[in-house]
């Protein structure tokens, strides 16, 4: 079955660190990845997403590599800020047709501190 | 657009009472989802309707729970009799016709615990 695996949090750095989460995933296929933020007492946003091998997905000066090889798509930021502290979720979409299911992984847990 | 709205926002009650939450999609979106986050499972989905249809409630966790969309603007997830083990997030999330999984928009949840 389909699968994602995020590293353990929680992350905690300090402002203008560099930012790596880690996520691989087993699918069938050749699925679309994304990442989903949730900031406190939020919903889960659209961060970014990539559907098709090599593509760079950005956004707010995130980027994520759908990297096939190696079934990843770790995401990062070259200098984070106190309010990029959220709860990370790597997902999946295997399949073409809606109904097909987003498949998340556990979330990460980022704490920015200044 | 106000987006996704989910009502309320908290909810305590005790065991064994019924529990109704609710959720407003975004107009114009034709398909509505229900998920459930708890620090075990993770974020869970539970049911997803399109037009108003469920179309797979293989995630419901038993008879308990039950969910009703009696029209496009307006669902429902119902816990009857709650159980503690039912404490949780419950997320309202909805999306376009095209390609529904590709951008869902959350709602901001209802934080329910029973005790």
């Amino acid at each position: 079955g389909n699968s994602v695996t995020q590293m353990e949090g929680p992350v905690t750095l300090s402002e203008e660190a560099f930012l790596t989460i880690n996520c691989t995933y087993t699918a069938t296929g050749y699925p679309s990845l994304f990442w989903y933020v949730q900031y406190p007492g939020e919903g889960l946003q659209l961060l970014l997403k990539a559907t098709k091998a090599d593509d760079k997905g950005s956004n707010k000066g995130f980027e994520a590599t759908y990297r096939k090889e190696t079934t990843s798509f770790h995401l990062e930021k070259g200098s984070v800020q106190v309010s990029d502290s959220a709860v990370y979720f790597c997902a999946l979409l295997a399949g073409e047709t809606s109904g097909s299911r987003l498949t998340f992984g556990e979330g990460t847990q980022l704490t920015v501190n200044p | 657009d106000a987006g996704v709205i989910q009502s309320p926002r908290h909810e305590v009650t005790e065991m064994g009472q019924e529990v109704t939450l609710r959720c407003k999609p975004i107009s114009g979106h034709d398909y509505l989802f229900w998920y459930r986050q708890t620090m075990m499972r993770g974020l869970e989905l539970l049911i997803y309707f399109n037009n108003n249809v469920p179309i797979d409630d293989s995630g419901m966790p038993e008879d308990r729970f039950s969910a009703k969309m009696p029209n496009a603007s307006f669902s429902t997830l119902k816990i009857q009799p709650s159980e503690p083990r039912d404490s949780a997030v419950y997320f309202c999330a909805s999306s376009s016709s095209v390609r529904a999984y590709e951008k869902l928009f959350f709602g901001s949840g209802t934080q329910l615990s029973v005790l």
